[in-house]
Parts: C-alpha cells; structure tokens; sequence
C-alpha cells in the first residue's frame, strides 16, 4: 500500500505569513493528489486536485506543486479563516489513502 | 445543487448493529463513486470504502475489510454504512463523500454533514 506522509504535523505562523506544507508518497502517484481543507467541527472541503489545480471558489491564495512522490500546499498569505488541518489524498487507484494531516494554527 | 444528506447521530451498545444513511440529490446518483469516511475523535480522516450505485461494486480499504458493510439503493439515491456487531472502538464521526467515476477524478467534491456514531454501554 502506498503511504502519504504529510510535514510538519502542526505550525504556527503569523497572519500575513506564506505557509508551506509537503506530502510525500511511498511510490510515485503521477499527480494524482488532492488537498482538504477541515475546520475545527466541520466538514472537510476540497481546495486542490491533480496536484495544482484550484477547486472552484477556493481563494488565489492557496496553490499546490508537486508530481510524482513530492507534494505541497501553500498559502501565499496566511489569514485568520486558514486556521484548519489539511490532508492530502492520493487517488491514483481504487485504494485511496489520507495524510495525517497538518495542523495550522495563528501565532 | 449537489447534496449528502447523512442520517442523524447514532448512540449504541457495544454489539449492537447500526446502518448508517447518505442520500444523493441534485445529479445522477449511479454518475457518481460514494466513498464513507471515518474521523475518530481528534484523529485524521481514513477511507473506508466505496461503491458505485449503478451497480453496487464495491472496494473496500484493507483497514476495513470484513469489519463494514457498504451497499447502496440506486432506486432512492442512497448509500449505506452497515456494522453487525459494534465495537467501542468505532465511536467516530462518519462521512459520505461523491467522486467522479473517471480514474482522473476520484477525488472527493462534495461531502455529506457527517454521521457521529457513539458506542458506549
């Protein structure tokens, strides 16, 4: 089974801050990779798919890179309704598998 | 619009058995993968399985295998969760979720509100 390793497991950094997170996989999965945004209580939320593109209505902020086994996440400029976990998802086959997410919190 | 209208919060004894509901509106429920979610309480989100409505075919994940039931009713646009002996262990907040059936699309866009199962005698 193809293990998804997200980092760090939590951060705190400032408003205004570019954040970054990576998610890795134990084989290469193309880019086959989406990003979930979860606020505290809620339902988690779809931001990215295919590695890069932005689901409809996310803000410009967030973008993602990445092909192959290296992946990440970035806020441009964190602001205080960012506050979440996100978890990326492979879905290169019928299996498909989580990270276990990454926490990000306002300093 | 697309909704995932989950059965309410659930509350069971240990050995109990529960099926759990997600029913589809606003598309072709059999265009459409429905996959189930588990967040146990403070944890990530794991995938369980999924099946396709138009014909009940189901994957499941290994972690789950033999532990779950998924099926489907194509006629009311609904899918199921189904345990026949509960463990406290699976008290854990429950999604539906939809994916494309195109390989390149088995991301998930829409979520249902979640099911919270609580097992506790």
């Amino acid at each position: 089974d193809i293990q998804m390793t997200q980092s760090p497991s939590s951060l705190s950094a400032s408003v205004g801050d570019r954040v970054t997170i990576t998610c890795r996989a134990s084989q290469g999965i193309s880019n086959y990779l989406a990003w979930y945004q979860q606020k505290p209580g809620k339902v988690p939320k779809l931001l990215i798919y295919a590695a890069s593109t932005l689901q409809s209505g996310v803000p410009s902020r967030f973008s993602g890179s990445g092909s192959g086994t290296d992946f990440t996440l970035t806020i441009s400029s964190l602001q205080p309704e960012d506050v979440a976990t996100y978890y990326c998802q492979k879905y290169n086959s019928a299996l498909q598998t989580f990270g276990q997410g990454t926490k990000v919190e306002i300093k | 619009e697309v909704q995932l209208v989950q059965s309410g919060a659930e509350v069971k004894k240990p050995g109990e058995s529960l099926r759990i509901s997600c029913k589809g509106s606003g598309y072709s429920f059999t265009s459409y993968w429905i996959s189930w979610v588990r967040q146990m309480p403070g944890k990530g989100l794991e995938w369980m399985g999924r099946i396709d409505p138009s014909d009940s075919y189901t994957n499941y994940s290994p972690s789950f295998q033999g532990h779950v039931t998924i099926s489907a009713d194509k006629s009311i646009s609904t899918a199921y969760l189904q345990w026949s002996s509960l463990k406290a262990s699976d008290t854990a907040m429950y999604y539906c979720a939809r994916s494309d059936w195109l390989p390149e699309k088995y991301y998930f866009d829409y979520w249902g509100q979640g099911t919270l199962v609580t097992v506790s005698s």
